[in-house]
C-alpha cells in the first residue's frame, strides 16, 4: 500500500511570503503530526490531527497553522516566512488513536528554502 | 513536557564491531519506546521498538533493552555494517499528550 505523502518536495520561497505544504497519510491512519527537522533542534513537533482537529500543539508561532480534511489529508501552512523557517517539514502517520504509540510513518519531507 | 537525553551524538565504529546508543527520558509514566533510523537524504523509519512491559526485544542484529527504574532505554547493533551508517534517533511519548519527544539523535558511521 501507499506510503505518507508529502508534497511538494522541494520549496523555495522569499522572506514574507506564505507556503502550503500537503501530507497524505497511510490509508487508514487517522493521526497525523507533523515535525520541523533542522540541524540544530533535530525533531520538533509542530501540530497533530485526528478526525479533523487538532489535538496537539508545538511550541511554535501562530505563523505555522494547519488543517486535516475528512479524508484524513492534512496541510500546514507558514504564513510570512522568515530565513529560520528553512528547514526539512516531515508529516508521520500513525494508526492508532494516540499519537506515535504504535510508531510513526514518516513522508519523504518537504524540503523549504526560505531565501 | 518529555525531557529526553541521547548519547552519543556521534559514534565512529569498524565493520563487525558493536554499537550501542543510550537514550534517557524523565516520564515515568512513558511505555513505549521506539527507534528510527534516518538514512542520509531520507525519511526517518522505524527499526524496532519495545513497550513497558517488555525488557529486550531483538530483531536479527539489532536490539532494544529497557530500564524503566533508571528511565533509561538502548539500541544495540552488533556485526555493523557500512549500510547501518546512518543518524539514529530514539523517541518517548510525553505521558498526558503521547506526543513523543525525539533524542538529539547519533550519528553512527561504519568504516569498512
Amino acid at each position: 500500500k501507499a506510503g505518507v505523502t508529502q508534497t511538494p518536495r522541494y520549496l523555495i520561497k522569499t522572506r514574507g511570503q506564505q507556503v502550503t505544504l500537503s501530507c497524505s497519510p497511510i490509508s487508514g491512519h487517522r493521526s497525523v503530526s507533523w515535525y520541523q527537522q533542522t540541524p540544530g533542534q533535530g525533531l520538533q513537533f509542530l501540530f497533530e490531527y485526528f478526525s479533523e482537529t487538532q489535538r496537539n500543539k508545538g511550541n511554535f508561532p501562530g505563523r505555522f497553522s494547519g488543517r486535516q480534511f475528512s479524508n484524513s489529508r492534512s496541510e500546514m501552512n507558514v504564513s510570512t516566512l522568515e530565513l529560520g523557517d528553512s528547514a526539512l517539514y516531515l508529516c508521520a502517520s500513525s494508526l492508532g488513536s494516540l499519537p506515535g504509540q504504535d510508531g510513526y510513518t514518516f513522508g519523504s519531507g518537504t524540503r523549504l528554502t526560505v531565501v | 513536557g518529555e525531557n529526553v537525553e541521547q548519547h552519543p551524538s556521534t559514534l565512529s565504529v569498524q565493520e563487525g564491531d558493536s554499537a550501542v546508543i543510550k537514550c534517557t527520558y524523565s516520564d515515568s509514566a512513558s511505555n513505549y519506546f521506539p527507534w528510527y533510523k534516518q538514512e542520509l537524504g531520507k525519511r526517518p523509519q522505524l527499526i524496532i521498538d519495545i513497550r513497558s512491559n517488555v525488557g529486550e526485544k531483538k530483531d536479527q542484529r539489532i536490539a532494544v533493552t529497557l530500564n524503566k527504574t533508571a528511565k533509561h532505554f538502548s539500541l544495540h547493533i552488533t556485526e555493523t555494517q557500512p549500510e547501518d551508517s546512518a543518524v539514529y534517533f530514539c523517541a518517548v511519548p510525553a505521558g498526558g499528550s503521547y506526543i513523543p519527544t525525539f533524542g538529539r539523535g547519533t550519528s553512527l558511521i561504519v568504516h569498512p
